[in-house]
């Protein structure tokens, strides 16, 4: 049972490029967290939101919660070869079976 | 390096057989949890504990067991192996029991390779 759907599940892009990569749920999360993962690694995090609306800058990063806390969005501003990686979003949900739960995953190329 | 430690970094074994992963926490965090990674379910949570207690229960079946000793590391316990249980299993730990609340430290992984 896949819950956090993301797309687009690939994306190469040219260095300089704007994207946005989406999480979506039906599903209400009291939080979301936006992680990158590398290869031969475990992921590291880059943002957490709680709060329906709640928008965070992280330098060239800006993440977005939904107000209905159901989905969120992740947008690179200028892409470089750095930002490459494997983005997943990863919701917790206060109650249900699955509680922590973590989307399918975008790889993203930034090519030089 | 996230301070978090995972042994062995890699493990083969035959199908119905039994493994132990290890996971040491960051200095200080009293929850760990597991995760599991393959290519065709992405990263799936299995279970966490909270100063060696079961805090919360993810999509673990019941082949795998974990527990959390009084020095905080971790185990986590595959039996009865199938070929589909080849994966990379990852450890994290983070201060406090809240899962959103505070940030997770992934280790390393140990890959799983059932055959």
């Amino acid at each position: 049972t896949q819950l956090l759907e993301q797309s687009p599940q690939f994306l190469s892009i040219q260095e300089g490029e704007n994207l946005t990569v989406y999480c979506n749920s039906s599903s209400v999360f009291s939080s979301l967290q936006w992680y990158r993962q590398e290869p031969g690694e475990g992921p590291v995090l880059l943002v957490t939101v709680v709060t329906g609306g709640e928008v965070k800058k992280l330098k060239r990063l800006t993440f977005q919660f939904g107000d209905a806390r159901k989905d969120s969005s992740l947008h690179i501003t200028a892409a470089q070869p750095g930002d490459t990686g494997l983005y997943l979003c990863a919701g917790a949900r206060s109650s249900g079976t699955y509680k922590y739960i973590f989307g399918t995953g975008t790889r993203l190329k930034v090519l030089a | 390096d996230s301070g978090v430690t995972q042994t062995p970094k890699h493990l083969i074994t035959a199908t119905g057989q039994r493994v132990t992963l290890r996971c040491s926490p960051r200095s200080g965090d009293l929850s760990v949890y597991w995760y599991q990674q393959s290519l065709d379910q992405g990263l799936q949570f299995l279970i966490q504990y909270y100063n060696g207690e079961e805090r919360a229960k993810g999509n673990i079946l019941e082949r795998f067991s974990a527990q959390q000793f009084p020095d905080l590391h971790s185990e986590l316990n595959l039996s009865s192996l199938e070929l589909g249980d080849s994966a990379l299993y990852f450890c994290a730990s983070s201060p406090g029991a809240g899962w959103g609340s505070y940030e997770q430290y992934f280790g390393p992984g140990t890959r799983l390779t059932v055959t």
